[in-house]
């Protein structure tokens, strides 16, 4: 089983401030297959990343993903205040698939 | 487009089965494959197992023992059924669609979309 440890476990930001969250693979994601997903409280999660870094459907671009291997990084330019939220990277090119922990995204 | 979701008792007795089912409307569930993923009040998310519209199945083998998926094509739905639950499946479970491109199991866009997602508590 690829166990995924994101970090950090909180990041408390500004508004307009960038936010870097990582995800890191304990083997070798298969074929890039790393999504992220964002949460918002009472809410299912929302696919923003794909094949590590292929923005989904209506996703705005201030969202990148870039990464491979063991190694993977959530971007988000400049924070917007609907961006506050839970972020879960996912690897899926190996059963059993598996999400990271998490990094809560929090208003500083 | 397409939406899920899910459906089924809130509330469940130690020792017994949970059954939800997961309802796709807007899009056939014919050539895909859909999971089950859950959540634990405040903590993460777990995968449960997939199911491909032919009725292949691949679960998770933390849950394998105590799991079974299946499809009913006909009725666009696909169900999960956990035995011998505790108050550690006490959970909020969602379905969701393997999106892009899939071969044996492996869709290259993740998942997308999700259910909403339901609450079932296991208590007596």
């Amino acid at each position: 089983e690829i166990v995924l440890t994101q970090s950090p476990g909180t990041l408390s930001l500004s508004p307009g401030e960038r936010a870097t969250l990582s995800c890191r693979a304990s083997q070798s994601v298969s074929s890039s297959y790393l999504a992220w997903y964002q949460q918002k409280p009472g809410q299912a999660p929302r696919l923003l990343i794909y094949g590590a870094s292929s923005r989904a459907t209506g996703i705005p671009d201030r969202f990148s993903g870039s990464g491979s291997g063991t190694d993977f990084t959530l971007t988000i330019s400049r924070l917007e205040p609907e961006d506050f939220a839970v972020y879960y990277c996912q690897q899926y090119g190996s059963s059993p698939f598996t999400f990271g922990g998490g990094t809560k995204v929090e208003i500083k | 487009q397409v939406q899920l979701q899910e459906s089924g008792p809130g509330l469940v007795k130690p020792s017994e089965t949970l059954s939800l089912t997961c309802t796709v409307s807007g899009g056939s569930i014919s050539s895909y494959y859909w999971s089950w993923i859950r959540q634990p009040p405040g903590k993460g998310l777990e995968w449960i197992g997939y199911i491909y519209y032919s009725g292949s199945t691949n679960y998770n083998p933390s849950l394998k023992s105590r799991v079974t998926i299946s499809v009913d094509t006909s009725k666009n739905q696909f169900s999960l059924k956990l035995s011998s639950v505790t108050a550690a499946d006490t959970a909020v479970y969602y379905c969701a669609r393997g999106s892009g491109y899939c071969t044996n199991g492996v869709c290259t866009m993740g998942f997308d979309p999700w259910g909403q997602g339901t609450l079932v508590t296991v208590s007596s």
